[in-house]
């Protein structure tokens, strides 16, 4: 069974100020890891997403994440975020051998000029 | 990338009525598409996944005769919501798997429908 666990449910951050999203990942497999972004009363958006080799993994919007296994953690962010980044993320988590997602809870990022 | 389609994106409808939401992948032919249910500021939870040409899979708790799938054809899946009450408001969304894309899990999002059950 694979489990994922977004720490903060709600992030606050000032326009231009650095972000970071905390993501941690249970599972019994191999793991492909995804983050996305839904805007309000939209499907999702892939913002990057990990399958192997390097553990840091660029992704659209300037957003990156960073592969660490011994910590099982996946955590987004971004040098300089927009009020545009105001949105709904969401870390997820599918096995190798499947292709069912398995979601956090999300965090709301709200943008503050 | 790849482009999936909802219809209807919002729908208002009478209790115990139902109502019909399709996916559609518009560029890629998907044999595997998939449900999720969304509560308001709530994640995301997986219904079902659907298999073109076969039976619905379903998770635990979800009801198959309440949530009816079909997946009659490689680009469109159909939910179902039969005889609708207000719990059933919610935001659905499907997603579907792009073959091309090989086995790396990547799952390509419709916009989402809107249900209201008055």
């Amino acid at each position: 069974a694979q489990s994922v666990t977004q720490l903060d449910s709600q992030v606050p951050v000032f326009e231009e100020a650095p972000v970071e999203l905390r993501c941690n990942y249970s599972s019994s497999v191999s793991v492909y890891l995804f983050w996305y972004v839904q805007y309000p009363n939209q499907g999702l958006q892939l913002l990057l997403k990990y399958l192997s080799g390097s553990t840091l993994v660029k992704g659209i919007n300037g957003f990156e994440a960073e592969f660490n296994k011994s910590q099982t953690s996946f955590h987004l962010r971004k040098p300089s975020v927009h009020i545009s980044d105001t949105a709904e993320y969401f870390c997820a988590v599918s096995g190798a051998a499947g292709n069912k997602l398995t979601f956090g809870g999300g965090t709301r990022v709200l943008v503050k000029p | 990338g790849a482009v999936v389609s909802q219809h209807p994106s919002w729908v208002i409808c009478k209790s115990g009525t139902s109502v019909k939401i399709e996916c559609r992948s518009l560029d890629f032919q998907a044999t595997t598409m998939f449900w999720y249910r969304q509560f308001p500021k709530q994640s995301l939870m997986l219904m079902a996944t659907s298999n073109e040409g076969s039976k619905a899979t379903y998770e635990q708790g979800v009801e198959k005769d309440k949530f009816l799938i079909n997946h009659a054809s490689l680009t469109l899946s159909t939910l179902t919501v039969t005889s609708a009450h207000p719990e059933d408001s919610s935001f659905y969304i499907c997603s579907a798997r792009d073959h091309r894309a090989g086995g790396t899990g990547e799952l390509f999002f419709g916009e989402g429908s809107r249900l209201t059950v008055l």
